[in-house]
Protein backbone atom coordinates (compact mmCIF):
# COMPACT_ATOMS: atom_id res chain seq x y z
CA UNK A 1 0.00 0.00 0.00
CA UNK A 2 1.61 3.20 -1.28
CA UNK A 3 1.44 6.50 0.52
CA UNK A 4 0.52 8.14 -2.87
CA UNK A 5 -2.24 6.80 -4.64
CA UNK A 6 -1.92 6.81 -8.71
CA UNK A 7 -4.32 4.89 -10.94
CA UNK A 8 -2.26 1.35 -11.60
CA UNK A 9 -3.10 1.73 -15.70
CA UNK A 10 -3.47 4.89 -17.71
CA UNK A 11 -4.19 4.52 -22.14
CA UNK A 12 -4.24 6.66 -24.85
CA UNK A 13 -4.32 6.51 -28.66
CA UNK A 14 -1.25 8.34 -30.54
CA UNK A 15 -1.76 11.97 -30.60
CA UNK A 16 -4.11 12.13 -27.70
CA UNK A 17 -3.57 13.56 -24.02
CA UNK A 18 -3.80 11.80 -21.55
CA UNK A 19 -3.05 12.50 -17.41
CA UNK A 20 -2.24 10.33 -14.24
CA UNK A 21 -3.47 11.68 -11.17
CA UNK A 22 -1.41 10.82 -7.43
CA UNK A 23 -2.88 12.20 -4.19
CA UNK A 24 -1.76 12.72 -0.98
CA UNK A 25 -1.87 14.55 1.77
CA UNK A 26 -1.20 17.81 4.15
CA UNK A 27 2.08 15.75 5.03
CA UNK A 28 3.22 15.10 1.89
CA UNK A 29 2.04 16.70 -1.46
CA UNK A 30 0.14 19.16 0.66
CA UNK A 31 3.70 20.71 2.01
CA UNK A 32 6.05 19.85 -0.21
CA UNK A 33 7.02 19.67 -3.92
CA UNK A 34 5.92 16.67 -6.40
CA UNK A 35 7.95 15.40 -8.01
CA UNK A 36 7.55 12.61 -11.49
CA UNK A 37 9.85 9.79 -12.80
CA UNK A 38 9.46 7.83 -15.81
CA UNK A 39 10.21 3.97 -16.29
CA UNK A 40 10.97 2.47 -19.15
CA UNK A 41 10.99 -1.12 -19.39
CA UNK A 42 14.20 -2.59 -17.93
CA UNK A 43 15.87 0.90 -17.02
CA UNK A 44 16.03 2.90 -13.84
CA UNK A 45 13.84 5.20 -13.56
CA UNK A 46 14.39 8.96 -15.04
CA UNK A 47 13.15 12.18 -13.82
CA UNK A 48 10.64 13.82 -15.90
CA UNK A 49 9.26 16.74 -13.48
CA UNK A 50 10.33 18.41 -10.31
CA UNK A 51 9.25 20.76 -8.38
CA UNK A 52 5.91 20.77 -9.04
CA UNK A 53 6.07 21.26 -12.66
CA UNK A 54 9.28 22.01 -13.57
CA UNK A 55 10.82 20.02 -16.68
CA UNK A 56 14.85 19.17 -16.61
CA UNK A 57 16.75 20.07 -19.53
CA UNK A 58 15.80 17.61 -22.49
CA UNK A 59 12.38 16.61 -21.21
CA UNK A 60 9.92 17.47 -24.22
CA UNK A 61 7.05 20.30 -23.27
CA UNK A 62 4.70 17.63 -24.12
CA UNK A 63 5.05 16.47 -20.23
CA UNK A 64 3.26 18.92 -18.11
CA UNK A 65 2.79 18.37 -14.20
CA UNK A 66 0.37 20.46 -11.86
CA UNK A 67 -0.43 20.41 -8.14
CA UNK A 68 -3.78 21.79 -6.28
CA UNK A 69 -3.41 20.77 -3.20
CA UNK A 70 -3.02 17.54 -1.70
CA UNK A 71 -3.42 16.05 -5.37
CA UNK A 72 -1.12 16.07 -8.25
CA UNK A 73 -1.30 15.11 -12.16
CA UNK A 74 1.37 14.52 -14.79
CA UNK A 75 -0.16 15.85 -18.40
CA UNK A 76 1.30 14.04 -21.88
CA UNK A 77 0.35 15.60 -24.72
CA UNK A 78 0.39 14.76 -28.13
CA UNK A 79 1.33 10.69 -27.17
CA UNK A 80 3.61 9.25 -28.82
CA UNK A 81 3.94 5.13 -28.65
CA UNK A 82 7.66 5.60 -27.17
CA UNK A 83 5.86 7.28 -24.12
CA UNK A 84 4.63 3.90 -23.29
CA UNK A 85 6.04 3.35 -19.54
CA UNK A 86 5.37 3.52 -16.03
CA UNK A 87 5.31 6.75 -14.17
CA UNK A 88 5.54 7.64 -10.36
CA UNK A 89 4.98 10.42 -8.75
CA UNK A 90 6.85 11.12 -5.47
CA UNK A 91 7.07 13.85 -2.74
CA UNK A 92 8.80 14.33 0.88
CA UNK A 93 6.68 13.00 4.03
CA UNK A 94 7.02 15.49 6.98
CA UNK A 95 6.07 12.61 9.39
CA UNK A 96 8.44 10.48 11.04
CA UNK A 97 10.97 12.44 11.16
CA UNK A 98 10.63 12.94 7.08
CA UNK A 99 11.00 10.40 4.17
CA UNK A 100 10.33 10.31 0.59
CA UNK A 101 7.35 8.37 -0.31
CA UNK A 102 6.08 7.38 -4.27
CA UNK A 103 3.42 6.22 -5.69
CA UNK A 104 2.42 2.56 -6.93
CA UNK A 105 3.05 3.48 -10.62
CA UNK A 106 1.04 4.30 -13.34
CA UNK A 107 1.20 1.85 -16.77
CA UNK A 108 0.93 4.03 -19.59
CA UNK A 109 0.12 1.92 -22.92
CA UNK A 110 -0.23 3.52 -25.95
CA UNK A 111 -2.79 1.99 -27.97
CA UNK B 1 29.87 13.00 -17.44
CA UNK B 2 27.51 12.43 -14.28
CA UNK B 3 26.95 9.48 -13.29
CA UNK B 4 26.39 6.47 -10.63
CA UNK B 5 27.96 3.32 -11.36
CA UNK B 6 26.80 1.01 -9.06
CA UNK B 7 28.23 -2.93 -8.09
CA UNK B 8 27.40 -6.35 -9.80
CA UNK B 9 24.21 -8.39 -8.79
CA UNK B 10 24.08 -10.66 -5.98
CA UNK B 11 23.09 -13.83 -4.72
CA UNK B 12 22.54 -14.30 -0.69
CA UNK B 13 20.66 -16.88 1.26
CA UNK B 14 18.30 -15.99 4.03
CA UNK B 15 19.72 -14.58 7.15
CA UNK B 16 23.02 -13.20 4.90
CA UNK B 17 23.61 -9.53 4.35
CA UNK B 18 24.53 -7.74 1.51
CA UNK B 19 26.49 -4.31 0.76
CA UNK B 20 26.06 -3.04 -2.62
CA UNK B 21 28.11 -0.24 -3.95
CA UNK B 22 27.49 3.02 -6.03
CA UNK B 23 30.77 5.58 -7.39
CA UNK B 24 29.63 9.07 -8.38
CA UNK B 25 31.60 10.27 -10.65
CA UNK B 26 31.43 14.00 -12.96
CA UNK B 27 30.47 16.29 -10.13
CA UNK B 28 31.51 17.11 -6.36
CA UNK B 29 30.66 14.09 -4.23
CA UNK B 30 30.31 15.64 -1.04
CA UNK B 31 27.94 18.50 -2.79
CA UNK B 32 24.94 16.32 -3.32
CA UNK B 33 22.95 14.37 -0.67
CA UNK B 34 22.41 10.44 -1.90
CA UNK B 35 19.44 8.34 -2.15
CA UNK B 36 18.61 4.50 -2.27
CA UNK B 37 15.57 3.38 -3.90
CA UNK B 38 14.59 -0.61 -4.28
CA UNK B 39 12.12 -1.82 -6.31
CA UNK B 40 10.74 -5.67 -6.27
CA UNK B 41 10.24 -7.70 -9.08
CA UNK B 42 7.38 -6.21 -11.07
CA UNK B 43 6.45 -3.42 -7.88
CA UNK B 44 6.94 0.17 -7.89
CA UNK B 45 9.89 1.94 -6.06
CA UNK B 46 10.69 2.00 -2.40
CA UNK B 47 12.65 4.59 -0.69
CA UNK B 48 15.02 3.21 1.78
CA UNK B 49 17.20 6.37 3.20
CA UNK B 50 19.41 8.95 2.41
CA UNK B 51 23.30 9.58 3.32
CA UNK B 52 24.75 13.31 3.13
CA UNK B 53 28.17 12.42 2.03
CA UNK B 54 29.58 15.45 3.21
CA UNK B 55 29.29 14.37 6.72
CA UNK B 56 27.90 10.89 6.72
CA UNK B 57 24.50 11.96 8.68
CA UNK B 58 21.88 9.42 7.34
CA UNK B 59 18.19 8.96 7.70
CA UNK B 60 16.43 5.79 7.00
CA UNK B 61 12.99 4.59 6.39
CA UNK B 62 11.20 3.17 9.05
CA UNK B 63 10.83 0.00 7.61
CA UNK B 64 14.38 -0.39 7.09
CA UNK B 65 15.81 1.03 10.20
CA UNK B 66 17.92 -1.95 12.46
CA UNK B 67 18.45 -3.82 9.24
CA UNK B 68 20.18 -1.02 6.70
CA UNK B 69 23.10 0.66 7.09
CA UNK B 70 24.48 3.61 4.69
CA UNK B 71 27.98 4.82 4.57
CA UNK B 72 30.37 7.13 2.31
CA UNK B 73 34.16 7.08 1.56
CA UNK B 74 34.75 10.19 0.11
CA UNK B 75 38.23 9.24 -1.20
CA UNK B 76 36.70 7.21 -3.65
CA UNK B 77 33.37 9.09 -4.20
CA UNK B 78 31.68 5.83 -3.07
CA UNK B 79 28.21 5.27 -1.39
CA UNK B 80 27.44 1.72 0.44
CA UNK B 81 24.15 0.33 1.34
CA UNK B 82 24.45 -2.64 3.37
CA UNK B 83 20.94 -4.90 4.19
CA UNK B 84 21.38 -7.52 7.18
CA UNK B 85 19.22 -10.07 8.17
CA UNK B 86 18.53 -11.36 4.36
CA UNK B 87 14.59 -12.63 3.49
CA UNK B 88 13.46 -13.26 0.28
CA UNK B 89 11.02 -10.43 0.25
CA UNK B 90 14.74 -8.15 0.14
CA UNK B 91 14.50 -9.90 -3.51
CA UNK B 92 14.68 -6.49 -6.06
CA UNK B 93 16.90 -4.28 -7.99
CA UNK B 94 18.50 -1.70 -5.65
CA UNK B 95 18.86 1.91 -7.32
CA UNK B 96 21.36 4.70 -5.78
CA UNK B 97 20.08 8.12 -6.54
CA UNK B 98 21.45 11.23 -6.44
CA UNK B 99 19.25 13.75 -4.80
CA UNK B 100 19.15 17.48 -4.12
CA UNK B 101 22.65 19.98 -2.71
CA UNK B 102 20.92 21.88 -0.24
CA UNK B 103 17.60 20.13 -0.19
CA UNK B 104 17.16 16.20 1.09
CA UNK B 105 13.96 16.57 -0.37
CA UNK B 106 14.74 17.29 -3.65
CA UNK B 107 14.52 15.69 -7.04
CA UNK B 108 16.31 12.47 -7.45
CA UNK B 109 17.94 13.65 -10.94
CA UNK B 110 20.82 11.06 -11.58
CA UNK B 111 19.98 7.50 -11.32
CA UNK B 112 22.72 4.64 -11.33
CA UNK B 113 21.96 1.36 -13.37
CA UNK B 114 21.10 -0.72 -10.73
CA UNK B 115 21.92 -3.62 -8.24
CA UNK B 116 19.87 -7.03 -8.37
CA UNK B 117 19.83 -8.41 -5.50
CA UNK B 118 18.25 -12.10 -4.90
CA UNK B 119 18.00 -14.39 -2.04
CA UNK B 120 17.33 -17.55 -2.26
CA UNK B 121 18.13 -21.03 -0.17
Amino acid sequence: QSVLTQPPSASGTPGQRVTISCSGSSSNIGSNYVYWYQQLPGTAPKLLIYRNNQRPSGVPDRFSGSKSGTSASLAISGLRSEDEADYYCAAWDDSLSGNVVFGGGTKLTVL
Amino acid sequence: QVQLVQSGAEVKKPGASVKVSCKASGYTFTSYYMHWVRQAPGQGLEWMGIINPSGGSTSYAQKFQGRVTMTRDTSTSTVYMELSSLRSEDTAVYYCARGGSADPGDAFDIWGQGTMVTVSS
